[in-house]
């Protein structure tokens, strides 16, 4: 079975652009979650989608969307991007969001705005 | 207080040695414990969770869980060089949504 796929793998953007960052779950799959981790820290929580709705959202601004589709991939959007954006962009799929639960990783889309 | 902590560290241990990884949680609801291990430059993987107080053991892993003290940590036996990565502690958050909440993580390091 695929795991969690993500693309693209590199980005680079220029300040102000907008930027659509994909991923695909591990098929059975219905949760994904999105994070940021920025080089030194630990992955910060995005958003959560299970059943194409949101379950959850992350402290960052509302220039971050995203959506789940019926076949349970997602999109995270970020607009108006600034350099403090620059990041490791990770998805992570879930079967459910139940508490006991574990999520699996995609190898991550590296975002660089300059 | 931040609401989960670790030692940035790195900690350096010789091959062969026990590493032992800590972290303490804020959120007292927490049920459920991550240990999740990233290598420079790729995306985190799961290498051990736990649900009760106690230990639990996996391998060269052995998960402890005190939830009274809100602490729980990750012990690594015979440890090697391949060992050497940031280890990432991530308690789940109450209230039945999984959406965990990381670590910074800590840096080890198994020199030979």
């Amino acid at each position: 079975d695929a795991g969690v796929t993500q693309s693209p793998t590199h980005l680079i953007k220029t300040r102000g652009q907008q930027v659509t960052l994909r991923c695909s779950p591990i098929s059975g799959h219905k949760s994904v979650s999105w994070y940021q981790q920025v080089l030194g820290q630990g992955p910060q929580f995005i958003f959560q989608y299970y059943e194409k709705e949101e379950r959850g959202r992350g402290n960052f601004p509302d220039r971050f969307s995203a959506r789940q589709f019926p076949n349970y991939s997602s999109e995270l959007n970020v607009n108006a991007l600034l350099l403090g954006d620059s990041a490791l962009y990770l998805c992570a799929s879930s079967p459910r969001t139940f508490s006991n639960t574990e999520a699996f990783f995609g190898q991550g889309t590296r975002l660089t705005v300059v | 207080q931040k609401e989960v902590e670790q030692n940035s560290g790195p900690l350096s241990v010789p091959e062969g040695a026990i590493a032992s990884l800590n972290c303490t949680y804020s959120d007292r609801g927490s049920q459920s414990f991550f240990w999740y291990r990233q290598y420079s430059g790729k995306s985190p993987e799961l290498i051990m969770f736990i649900y009760s107080n106690g230990d639990k053991e996996d391998g060269r892993f052995t998960a402890q869980l005190n939830k009274a003290s809100q602490y729980v940590s990750l012990l690594i036996r015979d440890s090697q060089p391949s060992d050497s990565a940031t280890y990432l502690c991530a308690p789940l958050k109450s209230g039945g949504s999984y959406i965990p909440t990381f670590g910074r993580g800590t840096s080890l390091i198994v020199h030979p």
